[in-house]
């Protein structure tokens, strides 16, 4: 079993849903949790970041926490074509080397 | 600052061949990643590097792999010999720090291909 899951997608979805995208992990020690959003032959760049549990927002975008359930989730509301990208979760314990999910592939479509 | 570098962006090599990939990280990060993506994989950590030492390389896949770090400024990462299941991207990124929620920046990859 993987650290870290992630369902690969694709997910298609309209332009102006909530987009909603997952990870679940199997490593208590986790502490930090991030999101990172990667277009199309292009490398991965932060998008969130959260310590510990809890929700945290940043514009149309939400990353949520729940340490209990070790799973964490990223909402995307109002999604526009933009946001067509891979969400790559990724996580640690504190300092050490991030894990990251495979990728969940989003297309926002007109 | 330009961003993390790496060259070649593409690569097309036959089953065999020594591969060389470079980096250069961001100015002033004491932190450079290796990382291979594939469809099937995802992400995974190769190596890391803390003012250029080598620090965890459990990730290597064999001894066919390798990687330098000569100086604060370049790294490479060299595949000898290559097998067509290298094929992948290979990203280079780096950090000020590995405390937890330090932000890697990745460089814009290498594609690579062994046929």
């Amino acid at each position: 079993q993987k650290e870290v899951e992630q369902d690969p997608g694709p997910l298609s979805v309209p332009e102006g849903a909530i987009v909603s995208l997952n990870c679940t992990y199997s490593n208590s020690a986790f502490q930090y949790f991030m999101w990172y959003r990667q277009y199309s032959r292009k490398g991965p760049e932060l998008l969130m970041y959260t310590y510990s549990s809890g929700n945290k927002e940043d514009g149309r975008f939400t990353a949520q926490v729940d340490k209990s359930s070790k799973y964490i989730s990223l909402f995307i509301r109002d999604s526009q074509p933009s946001d067509s990208a891979t969400y790559l979760c990724a996580m640690s314990p504190n300092t050490d080397k991030l894990i990251f999910g495979t990728g969940t592939r989003l297309q926002v479509f007109p | 600052d330009a961003g993390v570098i790496q060259s070649p962006r593409h690569e097309v090599t036959e089953m065999g061949q020594e591969v060389t990939l470079r980096c250069k990280p961001i100015s002033g990060h004491d932190y450079l990643f290796w990382y291979r993506q594939t469809m099937m994989r995802g992400l995974e950590l190769l190596i890391y590097f803390n003012n250029n030492v080598p620090i965890d390389d459990s990730g290597m896949p064999e001894d066919r792999f390798s990687a330098k770090m000569p100086n604060a400024s370049f790294s490479t990462l060299k595949i000898q010999p290559s097998e067509p299941r290298d094929s992948a991207v290979y990203f280079c990124a780096s950090s000020l720090g590995l405390a937890g929620g330090e932000t890697q920046y990745f460089g814009p990859g290498t594609r690579l291909l062994v046929l």
